[in-house]
């Protein structure tokens, strides 16, 4: 069972926005600012798209945007595209005996 | 730019040690900024860390697997290592190595993931 807890589907049609939450604990995402999310296309690796709970790195569009309250945080996707199908996972710092702590994976699709 | 490349057997015996190295260039592997990691994803299922390794030897293991997993640096190399011991079919997985970034936690490079089978 994984540590943090995501939904395992959510789904739009193009053009509307998803929310993904990533649920976890004070020991994790409530303790730190340290929740990142990931995409992960079909047979490809992970890729970070948000950091530091609201930070995109270069070249992540701005339709993806992340946020947290208490022990929960989310990913917004608006403006969805085709090519935002995929998985989203989040992460977290959980301390040093859970360096890093992932969510379940959520699908994302896209009508 | 940062690139990391999986190498290592894609076949291992139920019993056995599955060992794993990852080559990093553009980055020096002693870079104190730095804490490389190892992370597996079984067919089908979430991605699992399994430990991270900084420079100094410090190193940091998933709990349920603390207790047969080791992770080294090889600076000479400007490689990390991953040790599994006792491998069984459950330890079946694509295995990726990636850096981890101190300051702020997130994982922002990856190496592309290499298949392990655990079969006799």
């Amino acid at each position: 069972q994984s540590a943090l807890t995501q939904p395992p589907s959510a789904s739009g049609s193009p053009g509307q926005s998803v929310t993904i939450s990533c649920t976890g604990t004070s020991s994790d995402v409530g303790g730190y600012n340290f929740v990142s999310w990931y995409q992960q296309h079909p047979d490809k690796a992970p890729k970070l798209i948000i950091y530091g709970v609201t930070k995109r790195p270069s070249g992540v569009p701005d339709r993806f945007s992340g946020s947290k309250s208490g022990n929960t945080a989310s990913l917004t996707v608006s403006g969805l595209q085709a090519e935002d199908e995929a998985d989203y996972y989040c992460s977290s710092y959980g301390g040093s005996d859970n360096f890093v702590v992932f969510g379940g994976g959520t699908k994302v699709t896209v009508l | 730019q940062l690139q990391l490349q999986e190498s290592g057997p894609g076949l291992v015996k139920p019993s056995e040690t599955l060992s794993l190295s990852c080559t990093v260039s553009g980055a020096s592997i002693n870079s104190n900024e730095n804490c490389w990691v190892w992370i597996r994803q079984s067919p089908g299922k979430g991605l699992e860390w399994i430990g991270s390794v900084r420079s100094g030897g410090r190193t940091y293991y998933n709990p349920s697997l603390k207790s047969r997993v080791t992770t080294s640096i090889d600076t000479p190399r400007n490689q990390f290592s991953l040790n599994l011991r006792s491998v069984t079919a459950a330890d079946t997985a694509v295995y990726f190595c990636a850096r981890l970034a101190v300051a702020t936690r997130e994982i922002d490079s990856w190496g592309q993931g290499t298949l392990v089978s655990v079969s006799s």
